[in-house]
């Protein structure tokens, strides 16, 4: 089976940064993705990692260890445009050799003036 | 936009009834996903089709079924409806079975009330 998690809730100010962690336990683990997705609307592709350590992609950074079942997503700079929900996904590439993505419950982060 | 169309946006409905949702992946995309997503849950994986064929299957309730067409367009069919199944429940395409770094393009959702 898969088990991922995130915290819940998280609160940060603007212009600070801010790290999501999460942790996942999966049999056919075949790469990390995470989306960002607002109140009501489509998760959109934020990053992802299949190999260990730290991808960069503007002002947001993802770093994988596939040895300790562990990721973060960084954002530096934040704007009040990132309140939004944060979810992390681990493509499970088990028995049926497809990779559907399972998703965690998702962090909801608020950013403050 | 990411090319991925769900039909219908909203849909009100009562206990008991059936309900069929619809979903377009973007062009070229085989692959069609099926995620519930409810107020106190995360986004939960039902079904997987690929190019017509049922590929994957999660905690996908015995009263739902979906299918996959030759146009490559995907319905998924709620039926005995409870007040427990209201959920947003969202559609997505890739173009393959899911390979390593091949990403999900959701659609915008169908909003589901069931009273």
């Amino acid at each position: 089976g898969q088990n991922i998690d995130q915290p819940t809730e998280m609160t940060a100010t603007e212009g600070a940064i801010v790290q999501i962690n999460c942790t996942y336990q999966t049999s056919g683990f075949n790469g990390l993705f995470w989306y960002q997705q607002h109140a009501g609307e489509a998760p959109t592709f934020l990053s992802y990692n299949v190999l260990d350590g730290l991808e960069e992609k503007g002002r947001f950074s993802s770093f994988l260890s596939r040895s300790k079942g562990y990721s973060y997503l960084l954002l530096k700079e934040l704007q009040m445009k990132d309140s939004a929900s944060y979810l992390c996904a681990v493509r499970d590439w088990s028995s049926s050799n497809t990779g559907k993505l399972i998703f965690g419950q998702g962090t909801t982060l608020q950013v403050k003036p | 936009d990411s090319g991925v169309t769900q039909t219908p946006k909203h849909l009100i409905t009562a206990t008991g009834q059936r309900v069929t949702l619809r979903c377009s992946p973007r062009s070229g995309d085989l692959s069609v996903y099926w995620y519930q997503q409810s107020l106190d849950q995360g986004l939960q994986f039902l079904i997987q089709y690929y190019n017509g064929e049922e590929r994957a299957k999660g905690n996908i309730l015995e009263r739902f079924s979906a299918q996959q067409f030759p146009d490559l367009h995907s319905e998924l069919n709620l039926s005995s409806l409870e007040l427990g199944d209201s959920a947003l429940y969202f559609c997505a395409s890739s173009p393959s079975q899911g390979a390593t770094n091949e990403k999900l393009f959701f659609g915008s959702g169908t909003q589901l009330s069931v009273l």
